[in-house]
């Protein structure tokens, strides 16, 4: 296992458009993470799964964003009709269990920039 | 709003200084706290999860103390090296489902 992948690095798209992101966490971990880290500040928290179920999604988080995990796999996290604010870079984790006795493992990000 | 504090913001040190930093976080309803180590280009990576007051975590040169009574757990750096420039990002866990980051401290070391 190499770890958490998440495609792409970089995305560049125009206002208004939808983007899709994707996170292929470690094969035995049944938490998967979304968090979005904007310039100065850390890592915020956007949503949680366990396996296959979202259970818990950022109040910050608008009806714009959706994500999803189908078979407790990969995860792609979708933005619809982007908006300069969400330029950021995209982490993706995952952990086997809530509480990561050893950490979370990141993936390298995905930078999204909104012209 | 949970409010998890970092100091200070930014850290420029000769190598061979120690250094220390401090996090900041609620002292009630406490689960788990992180220390993650992130540098440019490349994915955070845990340094230490500590879960019991008092606890105190050593790797290599890197150390670090918890209490949660009080709510504050330091990271100390023994002689910086360059390598260990980084932004150092601590992360609070109060319902044992996600965690909570501050802002981080970056830490730049001179030859």
């Amino acid at each position: 296992d190499t770890g958490v992948s998440q495609d792409p690095r970089h995305k560049i798209t125009k206002r208004g458009q939808n983007v899709t992101f994707r996170c292929d966490p470690i094969s035995e971990h049944n938490r998967l993470y979304w968090y979005r880290q904007t310039l100065g500040q850390g890592p915020e928290f956007l949503t949680y799964f366990q396996n296959e179920a979202q259970l818990e999604k950022s109040r910050l988080l608008s009806d714009r964003f959706s994500a999803e995990r189908p078979k407790g796999s990969f995860s792609t996290l979708e933005i619809q009709r982007t908006e300069q604010g969400d330029s950021a870079m995209y982490l993706c984790a995952s952990s086997y269990g809530g509480r990561g006795v050893n950490g979370y493992t990141f993936g390298s990000g995905t930078r999204l920039t909104v012209v | 709003i949970l409010n998890v504090e970092q100091s200070p913001q930014s850290l420029h040190v000769q190598e061979g200084d120690s250094t220390n930093f401090t996090c900041s976080f609620p002292s009630s309803n406490f689960y788990a706290l992180h220390w993650y180590r992130w540098e440019t280009a490349k994915s955070p990576e845990a340094l230490f999860v500590m879960t019991l007051n008092g606890d105190e975590k050593k790797k290599g040169r890197i150390s670090a103390t918890l209490n949660t009574k009080e709510g504050y757990s330091y990271l100390y750096i023994k002689g910086s090296q360059p390598e260990d420039s980084a932004t150092y990002l601590c992360a609070f866990m109060m319902d044992g489902n996600k965690l909570v980051f501050g802002a981080g401290t970056i830490l730049r070391v001179k030859s």
